[in-house]
């Protein structure tokens, strides 16, 4: 079975630092871009950071941009976030997801339960 | 790219059509996804290339448009359709997604 499963989550600190992981199993992890998406409490999604199959091309959001690194390790099948200097508005859920790119497009066709970061003093 | 929903929510009865758009800000060709969300889970993919079909996903869900001007359409509501409904734009980066529509029970 295709399975994303993240974990790392919890309750931080203003200012404070936290890494996500992002386990993969059921496909060859090493052949697709990756994802995380965060939705902050009742809100829409939000786009973060993309990591291509060899970590060549990586892009972030402009508002986590020098704060938050994507990263991966295809030998352990796992993608990570490291997240520093974490604000109150970085407070969401956060999802790894898969990139398809087909003949026809591209899209993020697998996705994880989520993990809830929580930025609070 | 900006991309905005229409419209934000929208009350609809079982046996509904449903049509929900998506405007870009610029041209993306058909790089545009669907995605449905049920509260509490993870967003599910349920059209990619602006108009074709996840596999698995039920054929009363069609998604049409390119360019700038995008609908999913939802040709009888079903219960289990009662869901917020994103497009997601995979041009360029950034990935932008609309902000949402939410599909009540009328």
């Amino acid at each position: 079975e295709v399975q994303l499963v993240e974990s790392g989550g919890g309750l931080v600190k203003p200012g404070g630092s936290l890494r996500l992981s992002c386990a993969a199993s059921g496909f060859t992890f090493s052949s697709y871009s990756m994802n995380w998406v965060r939705q902050a409490p009742g809100k829409g999604l939000e786009w973060v950071s993309s990591i291509s199959s060899s970590s060549s091309y990586i892009y972030y959001a402009d508002s986590v941009k020098g704060r938050f690194t994507i990263s991966r390790d295809n030998a352990k099948n796992s993608l990570y976030l490291q997240m520093n200097s974490l604000r109150a508005e970085d407070t969401a859920v956060y999802y790894c997801a898969r990139t398809i790119t087909m003949v026809r497009g591209v899209a993020m066709d697998v996705w994880g339960q989520g993990t809830t970061v929580t930025v609070s003093s | 790219i900006q991309l905005t929903q229409s419209p934000s929510s929208l009350s609809a009865s079982v046996g509904d059509r449903v049509t929900i758009t998506c405007r870009a800000s610029q041209g993306i060709s058909s790089y545009l996804a669907w995605y449905q969300q049920k509260p509490g889970k993870a967003p599910k993919l349920l059209i990619y290339a602006a108009s074709t079909l996840q596999s698995g996903v039920p054929s009363r869900f069609s998604g049409s448009g390119s360019g700038t001007d995008f609908t999913l359409t939802i040709s009888s509501l079903q219960p289990e359709d009662f869901a917020t409904y994103y497009c997601q734009q995979l041009n360029s980066y950034p990935r932008t997604f609309g902000q949402g529509t939410k599909v009540e029970i009328k």
